[in-house]
C-alpha cells in the first residue's frame, strides 16, 4: 500500500515561529504536493515539485517555502508563522509518467497547525 | 467566480436513501474528473475517475458527467453510515495536470 507519512498530526505554534512541516511517501513517487484545507474553500494547491530540488508555486504560495532534497521527502516551511495559517495542511504524492497517472493523488492523514 | 462549484452542505440522510452530490464547473477544457472520499481526521482518498462526458458504475456509486452542462455527480444508492464522510470533486485538463478541487460536500449517513 502506497504510505505518505505526515510527521505531526497537530501543532500548536505562535505568532513569528518558523515551522517545519515533513512528509515522507515510500511509493517511490515523482509528484509531491502541499494543500492548505479550509472551511468552505476547499483544497488549494500552495506548492508543488515533479524532482528533487525542484519546486513550482501553486495557487497560494505566499508566506510559504519548500524543499526537496531527497525524492521520498517533502517539506513545507512557514518563516515566520501568523494567524491566518491556521489550518490543515495535507501532503500529497503521485506517479509523473502519464501512462500510469490516473489523476489519483495519494495524500497523508493532515497536519493541523494552529498558530496562536 | 470560482472553477469548480460544490455545496458544502452539511446534508444528513437516512440509511438506504439514494444521494446526489453535484458540482458544476466553468473551464469547458476540463476532461478528467475524480471524487475522493475524506473521512473524519483522515487525507481525501479517489473514489471514483473518469474521463469525458458518460456514468461510471463501481458497486453503489454511479459517476455521471454532463460536459454539454458543465456538471458532474456522484450517486450513492443504498446509503451506509459508512458512506459518513466529505466528497470532494476534482477535475483536470490533462492527465497528470493540475487537479482543481470543489469545497467539499459533508455527507451525513444517519442509521
Amino acid at each position: 500500500d502506497v504510505k505518505v507519512t505526515q510527521s505531526s498530526r497537530y501543532l500548536v505554534k505562535r505568532t513569528g515561529e518558523k515551522v517545519f512541516l515533513e512528509c515522507v511517501q515510500d511509493m517511490d513517487h515523482e509528484n509531491m504536493f502541499w494543500y492548505r484545507q479550509d472551511p468552505g474553500l476547499g483544497l488549494r494547491l500552495i506548492y508543488f515539485s515533479y524532482d528533487v530540488k525542484m519546486k513550482e508555486k501553486g495557487d497560494i504560495p505566499e508566506g510559504y517555502s519548500v524543499s526537496r532534497e531527497k525524492k521520498e521527502r517533502f517539506s513545507l516551511i512557514l518563516e515566520s508563522a501568523s494567524t491566518n495559517q491556521t489550518s490543515m495542511y495535507l501532503c500529497a504524492s503521485s506517479f509523473l509518467r502519464l501512462a500510469m497517472n490516473t489523476g489519483e493523488l495519494f495524500f497523508g492523514e493532515g497536519s493541523r497547525l494552529t498558530v496562536l | 467566480q470560482k472553477e469548480v462549484e460544490q455545496d458544502p452542505g452539511p446534508l444528513s440522510v437516512p440509511e438506504g436513501a439514494i444521494v446526489s452530490l453535484n458540482c458544476t464547473y466553468s473551464n469547458s477544457a476540463f476532461q478528467y474528473f475524480m471524487w475522493y472520499r475524506q473521512y473524519s481526521r483522515k487525507g481525501p482518498e479517489l473514489l471514483m475517475y473518469t474521463y469525458s462526458s458518460g456514468n461510471k458504475e463501481d458497486g453503489r456509486f454511479t459517476a455521471q458527467v454532463d460536459k454539454s452542462s458543465k456538471y458532474i455527480s456522484l450517486f450513492i444508492r443504498d446509503s451506509q453510515p459508512s458512506d459518513s464522510a466529505t466528497y470532494l470533486c476534482a477535475m483536470t485538463v490533462n492527465q497528470g495536470g493540475k487537479l482543481i478541487f470543489g469545497q467539499g460536500t459533508e455527507l451525513s449517513v444517519k442509521p
